[in-house]
């Protein structure tokens, strides 16, 4: 079975420009999960999708935003890109949630904004 | 919402000894505590997790124990070998299992 997989892998924007990350799930899996990773702050809860449905959102500006498609493939997109937005971003598929079960993490999309 | 800390955020220890790493969290109503394994360059692994009705969960020499009343859940690795190296997260969920606190991490070096 194929793992998670994310697009692209590397990043360079410029302050003020928008991007989009894609995610692609475990085949079967209806949950995906993005996170930020930074060497400060950890891991960081962006928002959960299940079949299509944003079902939380962590503590982020409305800049970030994302969804998930009938394949489940998911995107998230960040717009008016800050300096403090260079991180590594991971998402995560899961069959229920990730607080229901083991997730699956992608190899991460490493944004960097200059 | 839930948060969870966790300690030491370093530890350093010698080739087969014993390595523990602390967590606690704030809602009582969490139910699930994973801990990912993150090595150096790749991405988080599952490597134990625990549901609120056991105390004890033990995989090779890993063993995770869980205290509700405290609210606190620890890792625990025996005999740890140079390729325990890495980095630790601690999460637990919210109350409808749709997202994972994570704690900030215990980078975990094993000198040879």
């Amino acid at each position: 079975k194929a793992g998670v997989t994310q697009t692209p892998r590397y990043l360079i924007k410029t302050r003020g420009q928008q991007v989009t990350l894609s995610c692609s799930p475990i085949s079967g899996h209806r949950s995906v999960s993005w996170y930020q990773q930074t060497p400060g702050q950890g891991l960081q809860f962006l928002f959960e999708y299940f079949s299509e449905t944003q079902r939380n959102k962590g503590n982020f500006p409305g800049r970030f935003s994302g969804r998930q498609f009938s394949n489940s493939r998911s995107e998230m997109n960040v717009s008016t890109l800050e300096l403090g937005d260079s991180a590594l971003y991971l998402c995560a598929s899961s069959l229920e949630g990730p607080g229901a079960g083991e997730q699956y993490f992608g190899p991460g999309t490493r944004l960097t904004v200059t | 919402g839930e948060n969870v800390e966790q300690h030491p955020s370093t530890l350093s220890v010698q080739e087969g000894d014993s390595a523990v790493i602390k967590c606690t969290y704030s809602d009582s109503a969490s139910n699930y505590f994973p801990w990912y394994k993150q090595e150096l360059g790749k991405r988080p692994q599952l490597i134990i997790d625990i549901r609120s009705n056991v105390g004890e969960k033990k995989d090779q020499r890993i063993a995770v124990t869980l205290n509700k009343t405290a609210k606190h859940f620890s890792l625990h690795i025996t005999e740890t070998q140079p390729e325990d190296s890495a980095v630790y997260f601690c999460a637990a969920n919210d109350n409808a299992g749709n997202m994972l606190t994570f704690g900030g991490g215990t980078r975990l070096m094993v000198k040879p």
